[in-house]
This record gives structure tokens, sequence and C-alpha cells, in this order.
């Protein structure tokens, strides 16, 4: 099982609303990754999640917030969004993040949550 | 900055025609891995690549791990219209522990 399932699939809300998107994995992967994706571009990353703990932040507005419940769940909170925001948004799991030790180190996408933000 | 330089951009081949892309860059890299992202879904990965002068195949695609650790290629052969799609390189440095992405290279197949 290579699977990273995110929910919903599609998601529109306003600029006032709050959300969340939903991910996980069953893998036992212990690194977990949110990327935003604009069409025609490659994948940017936002967070990565290691060991459960806040590990990396790219500069991401506070109107983002991660959270990792547990090692195989990992949620995106949405507050307050603009509409520049609106994206593909795709999670990942890796067996660790980077690694001194992982050399056959592979990153595993689910299939995504396209936002729009009206 | 840290930069892959994927080309083509973009491809329109016949279908049965073989296809080239590849990705550069002036640093090394530990591990190359490549993607195939259909419209509104995530990238699936394709074939992964640990060793310099590694070769790896995956039914028609067969990639490779350049010898200088900086570059890496992806050949399709025999394409067939399930192809279609964008094709990503990225590189992972394991200091860095995050993938870089290349641009992507959009392939179209004409039946």
């Amino acid at each position: 099982d290579t699977e990273v399932t995110q929910t919903p699939k599609h998601l529109v809300m306003g600029m006032t609303n709050k959300k969340s998107l939903k991910c996980e994995q069953h893998m036992g992967h212990r690194a977990m990754y949110w990327y935003k994706q604009k069409a025609k571009k490659p994948p940017e990353l936002m967070f990565v999640y290691s060991y459960e703990k806040l590990s990396i932040n790219e500069s991401v507005p506070s109107r983002f917030s991660p959270e990792c419940p547990n090692s195989s769940l990992l949620n995106l909170h949405l507050h307050a969004l603009q509409p520049e925001d609106s994206a593909l948004y795709l999670c990942a799991s890796s067996q660790i993040q980077g690694a001194l030790s992982a050399t056959n180190e592979k990153l595993f996408f689910g299939s995504g949550t396209q936002l729009s933000v009206l | 900055g840290q930069q892959l330089n994927q080309s083509p951009q973009s491809m329109f081949i016949q279908e049965g025609e073989d296809v080239s892309m590849n990705c550069t860059s002036s640093s090394i890299f530990n591990t190359w891995l490549w993607y195939k992202q259909d419209p509104g879904e995530g990238p699936v990965l394709l074939i992964a690549l640990y060793k310099a002068g590694e070769l790896t195949s995956n039914g028609r695609l067969t990639a490779q791990f350049g010898i200088t650790r900086k570059d890496s290629f992806l050949n399709i052969s025999a394409s067939i219209p399930s192809d279609v799609g964008i094709y990503f390189c990225a590189g992972l440095r394991r200091s860095q522990g995050n993938l870089i992405f290349g641009k992507g290279t959009k392939l179209s197949v004409k039946p």
C-alpha cells in the first residue's frame, strides 16, 4: 500500500470561512508534507512534519495552520484565505525526512485538494 | 539558489515514438525521482534513482542517474495516448532533506 489519502477532493470557500484539509497514510512513514501547486507549475513546499513535530515552515502565512495529530494524520487548517491562495494542495509522505540514512527515500503524494477561494 | 533545469518544456509527438527528457543542475544530488502528473491529480512516482550511473526501468520507462550526479534522464519508448501528462524530475540532497522540482515537461501524444 503506497497510498496517501486526501479529503476533500474539491473545496470552495469564501474569504471569511474556516475549513480544514485532511491527509492520511498508513505506510508507517514518519515524515509528512504539505505542498501548494499552481497550474502548470511544480509543487512548492509549505510545511514538513518529522516524527509529528513541525520541522520546516517555508515562511507560509499564518492563515495556513498545519497540525499533525499522530503519525498517520496531517491536517491543514485554513482561515481568512485570499483568492490568490486558490491552488491544488498536495499532501505527501516519506519514510524519513531527507536523511542521513535514507538510501531508498521516496516521496509519495496524495491526489490533492483543489481549493478555490472566492 | 537551488535550481533544476528540465527540458524540453513541452513535446508533441506521434503515438509510437520514443520520448526523451532530462534534468540538469549545477549541484550534486543524492537521489533523483521522476513523477507523472495528470490534470487535477497528484504526482505519481514513476522511478527512483539512488546511485550515480544507475539505470532503472519501469515498463516502457527508463531513467538514468547521471555519472556526475548533476543530471538525470527519462526515456519513454513506444509512446501511447495515456502517456499524456506533465513529467517532473525532482532531486534530493540528504543534507537538506527536501526535494527540488524541475519545472516539468508537458507531453502530448497524437493518436
